[in-house]
């Protein structure tokens, strides 16, 4: 199985902040890498999918990048709306594994 | 508009079974796979299988294989997962959601899961 391991587990950044999250896969997964974004008492939102595609309806803040092994989420200026735990997760013939997830904190 | 409504909470004893339900509206059901998604209190998303509505088609992470059934009736656009003996460990929030080209893009509200003595 392929494994996903996501840092840093949390994170606190202040409003306006560059955020950078990054997902590291157990072996070359292409591009096949989403990020999602889960609210609390909500269900998961795809902002990204295929490693660097938005989203249709996601601000231009968010974006993804990466192929192979290494991946890396970022938000270019940190919003109070951005509150969330964020999740990647890799799909590999049609079984997906998230990573562990990232808590997103405001300073 | 795409939309997954799915069953409300249930509150069950552990070796009890459990149906739940997901049902779409606002596209062709039998042309996306559905993916079930569990989460813990408190903790991570975990994948536990997809259905083909189409064929029935499922497969299942290797962690759930065994331990649930999915299911799925295109009559009435509908997926299922269903337990045959509920234990403690099952108490979760659910989530369906359907699997467009490259990702799970539209999900259900959740189903809360509780199994308590």
């Amino acid at each position: 199985d392929i494994q996903m391991t996501q840092s840093p587990s949390s994170l606190s950044a202040s409003v306006g902040d560059r955020v950078t999250i990054t997902c590291q896969a157990s072996q070359d997964i292409s591009n096949y890498l989403n990020w999602y974004q889960q609210k609390p008492g909500q269900a998961p939102k795809l902002l990204i999918y295929d490693a660097s595609n938005l989203q249709t309806g996601v601000p231009s803040r968010f974006s993804g990048s990466g192929s192979g092994t290494d991946f890396t989420f970022t938000i270019t200026s940190l919003q109070p709306e951005d509150i969330a735990t964020y999740y990647c997760q890799q799909y590999d013939n049609l079984i997906y594994t998230f990573g562990q997830g990232t808590k997103l904190e405001i300073k | 508009e795409v939309q997954l409504v799915q069953s409300g909470a249930e509150v069950k004893k552990p070796g009890e079974s459990l149906k739940i339900s997901c049902q779409a509206s606002g596209y062709s059901f039998t042309s996306y796979w559905i993916g079930w998604v569990r989460q813990m209190p408190g903790k991570g998303l975990e994948w536990m299988g997809i259905i083909h509505p189409g064929n029935s088609d499922t497969r299942y992470s290797p962690s759930f294989q065994g331990q649930v059934t999915m299911s799925a009736d295109k009559s009435i656009s509908t997926a299922y997962v269903q337990w045959s003996s509920l234990k403690a460990s099952d108490s979760a929030m659910y989530y369906c959601a359907r699997v467009g080209l490259r990702a799970p893009d539209y999900w259900g509200q959740g189903s809360l899961v509780t199994v308590s003595s």
